[in-house]
């Protein structure tokens, strides 16, 4: 069974901090990788796209990825209220389809 | 921006009944999905569709469901005989080509609450 695994949250962090979201996942044959954002009530956003081991950064937001370790990260620098959101965390398997989290519900507080 | 639309934005429908959700994937994406997320729960493939015929199906998608791309531009998602766990809701998706790590972007959804 293809699992991707992440922390509920909800993860609270103060106003210009660093938010920091983790996820694992099961399937080694899984290439890419996904974060999406998804506010209450609507449809995933993509935040960022990752598919090389290491570090890519775009803006305010850093996707981490070590496929020795199964493992993605976001990093959110200063974030603000308006992050406030649930980020869901996405691996695309071999045909194509993508696995997501169950999501982390991020907080950030005025 | 161009962008994956879906209708209706939410339909109220009673048990039994039958189901038809719209979406107009991006024009030149060639990949399609349908996913459902179930309030409070992860977002769950239901099929994918390329060239005219699903590529693959979830355990969830079983005789009741049914997808179709009647012309050029809409895919459609049937349920034929709504159950109340199939309240949820549905996400059409598309994308270019995922085989060389084109994004997958998704609809607004359609909130479906059967009653």
């Amino acid at each position: 069974q293809k699992e991707v695994e992440q922390n509920s949250g909800p993860l609270s962090v103060p106003e210009g901090a660093i938010a920091s979201l983790n996820c694992t996942y099961s399937d080694r044959g899984s290439q890419s990788f996904f974060w999406y954002r998804q506010y209450s009530g609507k449809s995933p956003e993509l935040i960022m796209s990752i598919y090389s081991n290491g570090d890519k950064e775009d803006g305010r937001f850093t996707a981490q990825l070590n496929k020795a370790s199964q493992y993605v990260s976001l990093l959110i620098r200063d974030s603000q209220p308006s992050d406030s959101a649930t980020y869901l965390c996405a691996a695309m398997d071999s045909s194509y389809k993508l696995i997501f989290g169950s999501g982390t519900r991020l907080l950030v507080r005025p | 921006e161009p962008e994956v639309t879906q209708t209706p934005s939410h339909q109220v429908t009673q048990m039994g009944q039958e189901v038809i959700l719209r979406c107009v994937p991006i024009s030149n994406h060639l990949y399609f999905y349908w996913y459902r997320q179930i309030l409070g729960q992860k977002v769950e493939f239901l099929v994918s569709f390329y060239n005219n015929e699903i590529s693959e199906k979830s355990e969830i998608f079983d005789d009741q469901f049914s997808v179709e791309r009647p012309d050029g531009s809409n895919f459609t998602l049937k349920i034929r005989s709504t159950k109340l766990e199939d309240s949820a809701m549905y996400f059409c998706a598309s994308t270019e080509d995922p085989q060389i790590g084109n994004t997958i972007y998704f609809g607004e959804g359609s909130w479906l609450t059967v009653v």
